[in-house]
């Protein structure tokens, strides 16, 4: 099976600080997402990663910014939490060639 | 135009009964298409799967996609109070990488 693991389920910050969101992977998989989800809003592409060192912004990039070092490591940066990013943050992963995405548990964020 | 489109609902069903979900997409070279199940406060689970016209049924669950109408829908049999959540149709365009998700339905399965 499939598991992706997010560092955290909840997590409570001021604004202003700096906010890392971390997920792992255990399937050798290519490709990570970061979304946000919000009522009424969905599911919104933040980031994504086809490769280590490799990035691409999604539909809302603007005031996050992602890491990805280790294949199976992708993190996500909040370099100075607002309040509008209060919100539910989810990981997936997918292999290369197929099309199944997996998430992660998420991270309800709250900033205060 | 959304990307993909679902009513929010609530659908409410009746134990036993067939709950009908729904779904359209605006991207006519789309090739995958996902059903997701979401409990609240949990992250989506994939249940289906389906990539060429016609019918895919996996236990009580059978997607249905008709690209000619762009429509894809999820039916879910014998309805259990353990089906409530909400249900998310995902699509992956014809640019090849991304999940376009819609804003998902809501069924409620009442005893």
């Amino acid at each position: 099976d499939v598991k992706v693991t997010q560092s955290s389920r909840y997590l409570v910050k001021r604004t202003g600080e700096k906010v890392f969101l971390e997920c792992v992977q255990d399937m050798d998989h290519e490709n990570m997402f970061w979304y946000r989800q919000d009522p009424g809003l969905g599911l919104r592409l933040i980031y994504f990663s086809y490769d280590v060192k490799m990035k691409e912004k999604g539909d809302i990039p603007e005031g996050y910014s992602v890491s990805r070092e280790k294949k199976e490591r992708f993190s996500l940066i909040l370099e100075s939490a607002s309040t509008n990013q209060t919100s539910m943050y989810l990981c997936a992963s997918r292999g290369q060639g197929s099309s199944e995405q997996y998430f992660g548990p998420g991270t309800r964020l709250t900033v205060t | 135009q959304k990307e993909v489109e679902q009513n929010s609902g609530p659908l409410s069903v009746p134990e036993g009964a067939i709950a009908s979900l729904n779904c359209t997409y605006s991207d006519r070279v789309s090739q995958s298409f996902f059903w997701y199940r979401q409990y609240s406060g949990k992250s989506p689970e994939l249940i289906m799967s389906i990539y060429s016209n016609g019918d895919k049924e996996d236990g009580r669950f059978t997607a249905q996609l008709n690209k000619a109408s762009q429509y894809v829908s999820l039916l879910i049999r014998d309805s259990q109070p353990s089906d409530s959540a909400t249900y998310l149709c995902a699509v992956i365009g014809g640019g090849g990488n991304k999940l376009t998700f819609g804003t998902g339905t809501q069924l409620k399965v009442e005893l």
